[in-house]
């Protein structure tokens, strides 16, 4: 069946620094691919998402490229804030979302 | 409503008790999904509904969890002969319709906890 692997966590960084989150995924179909954000006492929210090959989502400075050909949608923020500090899933729908653990994110001041 | 609203926020109960946790989709959205998250996990998919019919029930674990959505808005969880193993959080989400590129609208959850 269709599955999502992510980069476990957890992921401490330095404000300004560089993130990047690995997401992998498994299906048989054409899914489309979604990065949600869960932050500290708040409930699942949608980052970003793509829904073809080659497709770039992008949304508060985060992006990601579906990647077919190495079945990839790996998240990227050029310089984090400490109000990034949050749990990460990578998830994709093929008329259900299916997700990867989730990956805790943490930036210090 | 603004979004999507889950009750109780959190429920205790024992084990082998009955339990319902409510879900109130966003308005007009047809499409609502429950989904049960464990502690350090992604969720997982438990069931699908689109307007009132179970469209996926797939996920459901066994036969003592059971969901309704009668008129095609409030969703109703339900769980039978609870089990420590049931404790999570149990998410209910919404969206315009069902399709690959649709954006799904989460509730804050309802923390069950089976003593």
């Amino acid at each position: 069946g269709d599955s999502v692997t992510q980069m476990e966590g957890p992921v401490t960084l330095s404000e300004e620094a560089f993130l990047t989150i690995n997401c992998t995924y498994t299906a048989t179909g054409y899914p489309s691919l979604f990065w949600y954000v869960q932050y500290p006492g708040e409930g699942l929210q949608l980052l970003l998402k793509a829904t073809k090959a080659d497709d770039k989502g992008s949304n508060k400075g985060f992006e990601a490229t579906y990647r077919k050909e190495t079945t990839s949608f790996h998240l990227e923020k050029g310089s984090v804030q400490v109000s990034d500090s949050a749990v990460y899933f990578c998830a994709l729908n093929d008329y259900k979302l299916s997700f990867g653990a989730g990956t805790t994110v943490t930036v210090r001041a | 409503g603004a979004g999507v609203s889950q009750t109780p926020s959190n429920k205790v109960t024992e084990k082998g008790k009955y339990v319902e946790l409510r879900c109130d989709p966003i308005s007009g959205h047809t499409a609502l999904y429950w989904y049960r998250q464990s502690l350090g996990q992604g969720p997982e998919f438990l069931i699908y509904f689109q307007g009132t019919g179970a469209a996926d029930d797939s996920g459901l674990p066994n036969d003592r969890f059971f969901a309704v959505r009668p008129e095609g808005s409030v969703s109703t969880l339900k769980i039978q002969r609870t089990e420590r193993g049931d404790s999570a959080v149990y998410l209910c989400a919404s969206s315009l319709e069902q399709g690959l590129d649709t954006e799904a609208f989460f509730g804050q959850g309802t923390r069950l906890t089976v003593v």
